[in-house]
């Protein structure tokens, strides 16, 4: 069964840098991820998609502070240069044949 | 510019019936797939219903299959969702969302700003 699994919250400060982790269910470790970002009462927005081999592409007007990563069934987004409005939850998502899996969140604080 | 609106939600009784739909603008709608995404209060991001370019395909979550159907018109610009013997369990945050990809399954690129679904007596 495809699951992705997210820890429920991270926090780091002002100005620092934070990785996220996203894992993929046993035997879907060749899968493809994308990373969304959900500000505050906002609806969704699409960061990236993130290859297994690490290779991603970025949604239109995402800066450079944010990059991803992937190694075996993990995949990582990097946020560097913290700022205040990277609070957020942050959501990974996958795909296969007729089914779409979202992970539970991370809720990130911006100390 | 690229965007989605949704329209549609409200409050409604259990065991009754709403139709959602979401206007597309800024893109060749009928060139990609869409779907629909609903957030409950509080929780995370829950995917409903896909449908091809073309209507061919059609896929629905084992929660909502049997009760929801998924439809667009390519003509419109429209997609939509009818939701009947709606259930407490379904309120949520309903939110339709592009396939990146024209040609396969990808990730969702576009998203609305969703409307709010309330099943309560």
């Amino acid at each position: 069964q495809l699951v992705l699994t997210q820890s429920p919250s991270a926090s780091a400060s002002l100005g620092a840098s934070v990785k996220l982790t996203c894992t993929l269910s046993s035997g879907h470790s060749s899968y493809a991820i994308a990373w969304h970002q959900q500000q505050p009462e906002k609806g969704p927005r699409y960061l990236m998609k993130l290859n297994s081999d690490g290779s991603h592409s970025k949604g239109d007007g995402i800066p450079d502070r944010f990059s991803g990563s992937s190694s075996g069934a993990e995949r990582y987004l990097t946020i560097s240069s913290l700022q205040s409005e990277d609070e957020a939850d942050y959501y990974c998502q996958t795909w296969g044949t007729g089914a779409w899996v979202f992970g539970g969140g991370t809720k990130l604080t911006v100390l | 510019e690229v965007q989605l609106v949704e329209s549609g939600g409200g409050l409604v009784k259990p065991g009754g019936s709403l139709r959602l739909s979401c206007a597309a603008s800024g893109f060749t709608f009928s060139s990609y797939s869409m779907n629909w995404v609903r957030q409950a209060p509080g929780k995370g991001l829950e995917w409903v219903s896909s449908i091809s370019s073309s209507s061919s395909y059609i896929y629905y979550a084992d929660s909502v299959k049997g009760r929801f159907t998924i439809s667009r018109d390519n003509a419109k610009n429209s997609l939509y969702l009818q939701m009947n013997s709606l259930r407490a369990e379904d309120t949520a945050v309903y939110y339709c969302a592009r396939d990146q990809s024209p040609t396969e399954d990808d990730a969702f690129d576009i998203w609305g700003q969703g409307t709010m679904v309330t099943v309560s007596s």
